[in-house]
């Protein structure tokens, strides 16, 4: 099977500007996860997203948004980019929500730099 | 935060010699996940150990779990340069989502 894929890799943004980064789940996933990790911060959860439901949230501000598709793919979208947003975001996938024995595959992620 | 900690935050060896590092959180879990990055690409899951579990092992990787102290660690065996790397626990309690620890930056040197 394919891997998780995010695109784009690489991404250069201005402040104020917005940004959609994409991900592909493996196939016959259900469970996709987003998460931001930066040198200051580490590593944190944004949200998952199940059967095209949000299901789980993360302490971020609602510039921070997502959707999930009928196909499992995944969006998310910052608004009104700041400084702090540059990160590395990376996405995750399991083949169903819920259970403790899931683990996540992950992404290459999409570096984001905001200038 | 449930976000764990973790010990040391760099590590130095030689290729042969074995490799601890530690892990602390603050929560009940689920389970607890070691998870390995390569020069800031995407994660890969090493191993998991389930809250009723105290060791496990798989290869070269042992790991064990005491839920009273709210720790974990990971020993690499006979490190090859190749295990260079980030490696993050990661804590699973009641939702779905991973608190990732604070990661150790570990350098084999050939």
């Amino acid at each position: 099977k394919a891997g998780v894929t995010q695109t784009p890799r690489y991404l250069i943004k201005t402040r104020g500007q917005q940004v959609t980064l994409s991900c592909s789940p493996i196939s016959g996933h259900r469970s996709v996860s987003w998460y931001q990790q930066t040198p200051g911060q580490g590593l944190q959860f944004l949200f998952e997203y199940f059967s095209e439901t949000q299901r789980n949230k993360g302490n971020f501000p609602g510039r921070f948004s997502g959707r999930q598709f009928s196909n499992s793919r995944s969006e998310m979208n910052v608004s009104t980019l700041e400084l702090g947003d540059s990160a590395l975001y990376l996405c995750a996938s399991t083949f169903q929500s819920g259970g403790d024995q899931e683990t996540q595959y992950f992404g290459p992620g999409t570096r984001l730099l905001v200038l | 935060s449930q976000q764990g900690e973790e010990d040391p935050q760099a590590l130095s060896i030689q290729e042969g010699e074995n490799a601890t590092m530690n892990c602390s959180y603050k929560t009940s879990i689920n389970n607890l996940q070691w998870y390995r990055q390569n020069s800031g690409r995407g994660l890969v899951h090493l191993i998991l150990i389930r809250s009723n579990e105290r060791e496990k092992h798989s290869g070269r990787l042992r790991v064990t779990l005491d839920t009273s102290k709210k720790s974990s660690s990971l020993l690499i065996t006979a490190s090859r340069a190749a295990d260079t790397a980030s490696y993050f626990c990661a804590t699973r309690g009641g939702a779905n989502n991973l608190f990732f620890g604070t990661g150790t930056r570990l350098t084999v040197i050939p």
